[in-house]
């Protein structure tokens, strides 16, 4: 049962322009969200998070926005570089965990041409 | 600063034969993971361990065991591979949960490939 769903497996953008990935979840329960980029060969590297209690969050180029009532979460990248190019996860965790375990997304595929 | 290295990185076995993965961090924390990663499933948590002496089953143990006899190193074991357990297999570690600002920190993978 996929709590967390990545329903985009690929998205591709033009540099220079916006990128937005899409994240849903279904536990009410999650109250911290990450964004985590991986490059082929290497691991999962953590990119940007947002705590349930913010709707948005910014660093540089990226800005993650939390909509609570729609449990839906959402990534964007500007302007999208070529060394944007990876695949991007959304992972969340829940507040009723002491651990911390994280549940990720399947992922997205993001091209950046030139 | 290593962060977190996996060994080896790449391991191909028959079926039936046994293998251990190790995993170092060299940040001192307390909470380690093991997950595996299949084309279209994202990452899924195997074992974890949340200091050393423990460990708990995540999403899908079936078919492996883990060991974390000191706090740096965590160990994934398959004790008769199978097909299915064809993967890349990722390590992570973090800080307790109590800082938000913790997210975790994962190796670069061992690909291995059961024939």
């Amino acid at each position: 049962d996929q709590q967390v769903k990545q329903n985009s497996p690929s998205l591709s953008v033009q540099e220079g322009r916006i990128s937005i990935l899409n994240c849903d979840y279904t536990n009410s329960m999650f109250d911290y969200f990450l964004w985590y980029k991986k490059y082929p060969a290497e691991g999962p590297t953590f990119l940007i998070s947002i705590s349930s209690i913010k709707d948005k969050n910014e660093d540089g180029r990226f800005t993650v926005f939390l909509n609570k009532s729609a449990k839906h979460l959402s990534l964007h990248i500007v302007p999208s570089q070529p060394g944007d190019s990876a695949v991007y996860f959304c992972a969340a965790n829940d507040r009723g965990s002491t651990l911390g375990r994280l549940y990720f997304g399947r992922g997205t595929q993001l091209t950046v041409w030139p | 600063n290593a962060g977190v290295t996996q060994t080896p990185k790449f391991r191909v076995l028959k079926t039936g034969q046994s293998m251990t993965l190790l995993c170092a961090q060299d940040m001192n924390h307390e909470y380690m993971y093991w997950y595996r990663q299949d084309p279209g499933m994202g990452l899924r948590l195997i074992h974890y361990s949340v200091g050393e002496g423990t460990t708990a089953k995540g999403e899908v143990p079936d078919g492996y065991n883990v060991s974390r006899l000191k706090k740096q190193n965590f160990l994934l074991g398959l004790e008769s591979a199978a097909p299915s357990q064809t993967s890349v297999y990722f390590c992570a570690s973090s800080p307790p949960r109590r800082a938000y600002n913790s997210p975790l920190h994962f190796g670069n993978g061992t690909r291995l490939t059961v024939t």
